[in-house]
C-alpha cells in the first residue's frame, strides 16, 4: 500500500516569490509520482510526473519538482509564482504495476497575494 | 486536445433514489477510473475498468456502485440507493496504456453530486 503526506495544507505567498510544496509518501513497492493542480471548479490537471531517470522534473506552468529517494519526498517548486497559480495542488502516487491506480495527498491550497 | 468529459456538473438528488453519472473518456483510450472527493478530504481511488470489466476497486466501492461502459463511448457510474455520505465530487478518469505511464490519468472536470 501507499500513502502521501503533504506537510503543508495552505501556503500563502506574495506573488513574483518562490514557492515549494512539500510531499513526502512511503510505498512497500517502486511507484510513479505526480503533482496535480486543481483550479476552483475545475478537474485535476497534471502538473509533471516522474518515471524514472533524472531526479529533476519539469513540468508546465514553470512547475518543476525534485525526487529523493532516501528521504521519499518529491517537492513541487517554482522560482516565482503569479496569481493565477492559485489552485490546490495534490501530489499523488502510482504502483508501477498499476498505474491508474493513484493514492493522494490532502492536498496544498496555494494563494498568491499581489 | 481532447478531453474527459463529465455530465452533469451539479446533481441533486434525494437519499434513496439512484443516480447514474456520466462520463466520455477521450476515444482511443482503453483504462477507464472513477475516483471521488469528499468535500475537504482528499481524492480517493473507487474503481477501474478494463476490457468490459472491472479490474480493481477499493473498499469504498460497494454493492450500491456499478460501472458499465453501455455503448463503447460512455463509461457510467451508477449509485443505486444514494446516501447522503456519498455527497461528493466524482471524477472519471481514462488512460491508453497498461502498466506504462506514458499515458498518465486524463480526468475530467468532475460531478459534484449532492445528497439531501
Amino acid at each position: 500500500a501507499q500513502s502521501v503526506t503533504q506537510l503543508d495544507s495552505q501556503v500563502p505567498v506574495f506573488e513574483e516569490a518562490p514557492v515549494e510544496l512539500r510531499c513526502n509518501y512511503s510505498s512497500s513497492v517502486s511507484v510513479y509520482l505526480f503533482w496535480y493542480v486543481q483550479y476552483p471548479n475545475q478537474g485535476l490537471q497534471l502538473l509533471l510526473k516522474y518515471l524514472s531517470g533524472s531526479t529533476l522534473v519539469k513540468g508546465i506552468n514553470g512547475f518543476e519538482a525534485e525526487f529523493n529517494k532516501s528521504q521519499t519526498s518529491f517537492h513541487l517548486r517554482k522560482p516565482s509564482v503569479h496569481i493565477s497559480d492559485t489552485a490546490e495542488y495534490f501530489c499523488a502516487v502510482s504502483p508501477r504495476t498499476n498505474a491508474g491506480k493513484s493514492t493522494f495527498g490532502d492536498g496544498t491550497t496555494l494563494t498568491v497575494k499581489p | 486536445e481532447p478531453e474527459v468529459t463529465q455530465t452533469p456538473s451539479h446533481q441533486v438528488t434525494q437519499m434513496g433514489q439512484e443516480v447514474i453519472l456520466r462520463c466520455v473518456p477521450i476515444s482511443n483510450h482503453l483504462y477507464f477510473y472513477w475516483y471521488r472527493q469528499i468535500l475537504g478530504q482528499k481524492v480517493e481511488f473507487l474503481v477501474s475498468f478494463y476490457n468490459n470489466e472491472i479490474s480493481e476497486k477499493s473498499e469504498i466501492f460497494d454493492d450500491q456502485f456499478s460501472v458499465e461502459r453501455p455503448d463503447g463511448s460512455n463509461f457510467t457510474l451508477k449509485i443505486r440507493s444514494t446516501k447522503l455520505e456519498d455527497s461528493a465530487m466524482y471524477f472519471c478518469a481514462s488512460r491508453t496504456a497498461g502498466t506504462g505511464v506514458d499515458s498518465p490519468l486524463h480526468f475530467g472536470n468532475g460531478t459534484r453530486l449532492t445528497v439531501t
